[in-house]
This record gives structure tokens, C-alpha cells and sequence, in this order.
């Protein structure tokens, strides 16, 4: 079955930083993109950043930009985002997004989504 | 950034009604654009990419249709489990952008 499954949510105040993780099985994960996509209570989704398959290409929304960093770990099927210097207006579900091809291209769709991990910035 | 938006931002519709859901562009995006579907408390499913290709195992009632700036995401008979949140999102950039969504309620 293919899964995604994230993890490191958690309550902090502003300022402070906090790593995600989500983890990949029932596909070959270096064979593709991954995303990371936030949904903000009360909106609608957001686009936060995205990776190619062998990290050559990352991408930042420009309301994370210098403040998140997307890795991936192909060996262990993981895709990670470091949030530093948390705000208020980062508290959302974040989702990982499993990309249809190996880079973000136009052709792109996302075909498996976890199921979130829920961060709250608040003091 | 190229900023996608929807209309309505939501409707009410009884089951069985034609409904449709439009998208507009900043720029042209070609059809490099996709249609999700999201229900509370679930994360987002893909049911259109391209503008007009239906994923495998959507209901044939989901339609989309249109290129350049102007798309549109058509159910022909809203069913029961239809009533949720569609996004449009394009993908013509690699700095991806989603439309504001459209909820769609029980009339």
C-alpha cells in the first residue's frame, strides 16, 4: 500500500523551530518529487515547498522562504522540513505530497497525500 | 507568483444539480492545471491534472475543461459525496499555487 505518514507537530511559541518528517513506503521513493503543503485553518491549501528526486531542485513559497528547509533522505525514504523562526501565521495541518514525476515539472500532480501533522505557533 | 483564483468561494446546490467551478489564472498556464477535492477532517485527493484527464477511478460526472487562463471543473450530477472543498492549482510554474477553494454545500 502506498503511505505517507507524517510526524513532529507539535505547540510552540513564536520564534522557535520545529522539524517535520514524513515518512514513504509501497513506492520507490527516489524515484519521485516530494512537497511539503499547508492548510491554514478557516483557508485554503498552501503550496510550502518541493524537491526533486535527488534534491537537486528545491522550491520555496516565498512566506517561507530563508526561514524553512526541505531535505530528503532517499536511503531511508524520508522527505523532512526544519521550520525555523516560527509565526503565528505558520499554525496549519501540514501535508506531504507525493509528486506524479522525479521533478517539479509542469506535467506535475500531486497522487498521494498523507494524512497531516498539525503545528501550532502560539505563545 | 501566479495567483489562481476561484469562484463562487462557495454554493449551495441539491443533489442532482449541474454544478460548475470556475478558476482564472494570473498568466497563462497552457493546461497545466489540476483539480482536487478535499472533505473535512481528510486530506486532498486528486481528481483532474491537466485540465482535462480524469484520474483513474474519479466518477465520470467530474469534467474539466479549458487552457490558457480560464478553467473550469464541472460535476453533471452533484452526488451525495460530492459535497466538499475543491481547489484548482497550477503547476505551469515550479512555485506552485492553489486557488482559494470552493466549498460545496447541501442545499
Amino acid at each position: 500500500e502506498v503511505q505517507l505518514v507524517e510526524s513532529g507537530g507539535d505547540l510552540v511559541p513564536p520564534g522557535r523551530s520545529l522539524r517535520l518528517s514524513c515518512a514513504a513506503s509501497g513506492f520507490k521513493f527516489d524515484d519521485y518529487a516530494m512537497h511539503w503543503v499547508r492548510h491554514i485553518p478557516g483557508k485554503g491549501l498552501e503550496w510550502v515547498s518541493g524537491i526533486s528526486w535527488n534534491s537537486g531542485t528545491i522550491v520555496y513559497a516565498d512566506s517561507v522562504k530563508g526561514r524553512f528547509t526541505i531535505s530528503r533522505d532517499n536511503a531511508k525514504n524520508s522527505l523532512y522540513l526544519q521550520m525555523n523562526s516560527l509565526r503565528t501565521e505558520d499554525t496549519a495541518l501540514y501535508y506531504c505530497a507525493k509528486d506524479s514525476t522525479y521533478n517539479t515539472s509542469p506535467e506535475s500532480y500531486m497522487d498521494v497525500w498523507g494524512s497531516g501533522t498539525t503545528v501550532t505557533v502560539s505563545s | 507568483d501566479i495567483q489562481m483564483t476561484q469562484s463562487p468561494s462557495s454554493l449551495s446546490a441539491s443533489v442532482g444539480d449541474r454544478v460548475t467551478i470556475t478558476c482564472r489564472a494570473s498568466q497563462s498556464i497552457a493546461t497545466y492545471l489540476n483539480w482536487y477535492q478535499q472533505k473535512p477532517g481528510t486530506a486532498p485527493k486528486l481528481l483532474i491534472h491537466a485540465a482535462s484527464s480524469l484520474r483513474g477511478g474519479v466518477p465520470s460526472r467530474f469534467s474539466g475543461s479549458g487552457s490558457g487562463a480560464d478553467f473550469t471543473l464541472t460535476i453533471s450530477s452533484l452526488q451525495p459525496e460530492d459535497f466538499a472543498t475543491y481547489y484548482c492549482q497550477q503547476t505551469y510554474s515550479n512555485r506552485l499555487t492553489f486557488g482559494g477553494g470552493t466549498k460545496v454545500e447541501i442545499k
